[in-house]
């Protein structure tokens, strides 16, 4: 079965800091990864996606993650965090041969920004 | 429209009753799936339909819980007998292919 381990439920970093936040994924096979963000009383909005063209992804709002099969891992980072980036994260897994397979959420990260 | 939307926004009803969350996909999107976000939570599967066909209600908490799609397009999430444990966040997500999901903005609801 498929599965998303979000590690840290709240991380806390000073604004133009390095924002690293931690996803390990339990599948088989290579699957669908994702990151979404969610504001306050707002959707998902998605972040970024990997779909096994490229290990390395660039998301919007200059977040990018690294797809990992050896560490089962697809972190994502931001090299300089913004008071902006403040939301809650989700870490997501689906499956990949079929469109049918339902999307997986880890529990989130919290992120907050410290001036 | 250009995206998912749900209705109502805010719904407020006392233990005991029923109620009835609706979700417009993306035209053309064939998949379609209902979550359940409680306060602090990652959102819950509940679930999912390919066109008009419910091909998974796993997440579903109990049969309380009803969800259908009669016309492959507008759904709607029924809960009856609402009880203090339903109050969540319910998502809508809709899809055309594996990779790529849309969501709605989700309707809160509050079970008094």
């Amino acid at each position: 079965a498929q599965s998303v381990t979000q590690l840290g439920s709240h991380v806390s970093v000073s604004e133009g800091a390095l924002v690293l936040l931690r996803c390990n994924y339990s599948s088989s096979v290579p699957p669908y990864l994702f990151w979404y963000v969610q504001y306050p009383n707002q959707g998902l909005q998605l972040l970024l996606k990997y779909t096994s063209a490229a290990t390395l992804v660039k998301g919007i709002n200059g977040f990018e993650a690294e797809f990992k099969k050896s560490e089962t891992s697809f972190h994502l980072t931001k090299p300089s965090a913004h008071m902006s980036d403040a939301a809650e994260y989700f870490c997501a897994v689906r499956g990949y041969h079929s469109s049918a397979s339902k999307i997986i959420f880890g529990s989130g990260t919290r992120l907050s920004i410290r001036p | 429209g250009a995206g998912v939307s749900q209705s109502p926004r805010y719904k407020v009803a006392k233990r005991g009753q029923d109620v009835a969350l609706r979700c417009d996909p993306i035209s053309g999107h064939v998949s379609l799936f209902w979550y359940q976000q409680a306060l602090g939570q990652g959102p819950e599967f509940l679930t999912y339909f390919q066109n008009e066909a419910q091909l998974d209600k796993s997440g579903l908490p109990s049969d309380r819980f009803f969800a259908e799609r009669p016309e492959g397009s507008v759904s709607t999430l029924k809960i009856q007998r609402t009880q203090q444990e339903d109050s969540a966040v319910y998502l809508c997500a809709s899809s055309l292919k594996a990779e790529r999901a849309f969501f709605g903005p989700g309707t809160r609801l509050t079970v008094l």
